[in-house]
C-alpha cells in the first residue's frame, strides 16, 4: 500500500521569507508519480507539478522549486520569497503507474503567509 | 471545455435523507474519480470509472454510498440515509493518464 506523509500540519511565515514544505512517501513500486497541489480557501485543487520516479532532476518554476530524492523517499517543495497569495493548504500526492491512477494524498500542510 | 463541473456546490440535508451529486468530467478524459475530503485532511479516494466501467469500488465507505457513470459521460454519487459523519467535501476528478483535473467539489452538511 502507498502512503504519503506531510509532517508539518501548519506553517506560518512572514512575507518574503522562504519556506519548505516536506513530503515523504512510501511505495514498493518502482514506477510512480508524485504531485503537489494547492488548495486555496475556495476549495479547488490546483495542480502545481507532476514528477515520475525516473526523473530525479530538481525543478524550478518561478518562485517554486521541488527537490525529489529517491534515496530518502522525499519530494519537498520550496517557495522562495513567499507572498500572502501563497497562503493555502498544500497537498503532496502519489499514484502508481498500474493502479488505475488513483491518487493517495498526504494530510496537507496549511501555509499562512503574513504581511 | 470548461474543466470538471460539480453540482451542487453546497448541499445541506437532514440526517436520514438521500443525496445525489453530479460530476461532469472533461470530455476527452476516460477516467473519473470520486474523493471525499473531511476538514483538515487530505482527499480520500472512494471510487473510479474507466469510461462506463466502475473498476474500483471497495473504498466506498459503506453500502450507503454508490456511484454510477451511465454511458461513460457524467457521473453521480449517491449517499443514502445520510449521517452526520457524511458531512464533508466530495471532490470529482477526471484524467487522461496522469493528467488530472479536479472539480470545485460539493460541500455536504448533514444536520
Amino acid at each position: 500500500a502507498q502512503k504519503v506523509t506531510q509532517a508539518q500540519t501548519e506553517i506560518s511565515v512572514v512575507e518574503k521569507e522562504d519556506v519548505t514544505l516536506d513530503c515523504v512517501y512510501e511505495t514498493r513500486d518502482t514506477t510512480y508519480y508524485l504531485f503537489w497541489y494547492k488548495q486555496p480557501p475556495s476549495g479547488e485543487l490546483v495542480f502545481l507539478i507532476r514528477r515520475n520516479s525516473f526523473d530525479e532532476q530538481n525543478e524550478i518554476s518561478g518562485r517554486y522549486s521541488w527537490n525529489f530524492q529517491k534515496s530518502t523517499s522525499s519530494f519537498n517543495f520550496t517557495i522562495t520569497a513567499s507572498q500572502v497569495v501563497d497562503s493555502a493548504v498544500y497537498f503532496c500526492a502519489l499514484t502508481l503507474d498500474n493502479a488505475g491512477n488513483m491518487l493517495t494524498f498526504g494530510g496537507g500542510t496549511r501555509l499562512m503567509v503574513k504581511p | 471545455d470548461t474543466g470538471v463541473s460539480q453540482d451542487p456546490r453546497h448541499k445541506i440535508t437532514k440526517r436520514g435523507q438521500n443525496v445525489t451529486f453530479r460530476c461532469d468530467p472533461i470530455s476527452e478524459h476516460n477516467r473519473l474519480y470520486w474523493y471525499r475530503q473531511t476538514l483538515g485532511q487530505g482527499p480520500e479516494f472512494l471510487t473510479y470509472f474507466q469510461n462506463e466501467a466502475q473498476l474500483e469500488k471497495s473504498r466506498l465507505l459503506s453500502d450507503r454510498f454508490s456511484a454510477e457513470r451511465p454511458k461513460g459521460s457524467f457521473s453521480t454519487l449517491e449517499i443514502q440515509r445520510t449521517e452526520q459523519g457524511d458531512s464533508a467535501m466530495y471532490l470529482c476528478a477526471s484524467s487522461y493518464g496522469t493528467d488530472y483535473t479536479f472539480g470545485s467539489g460539493t460541500r455536504l452538511t448533514v444536520v
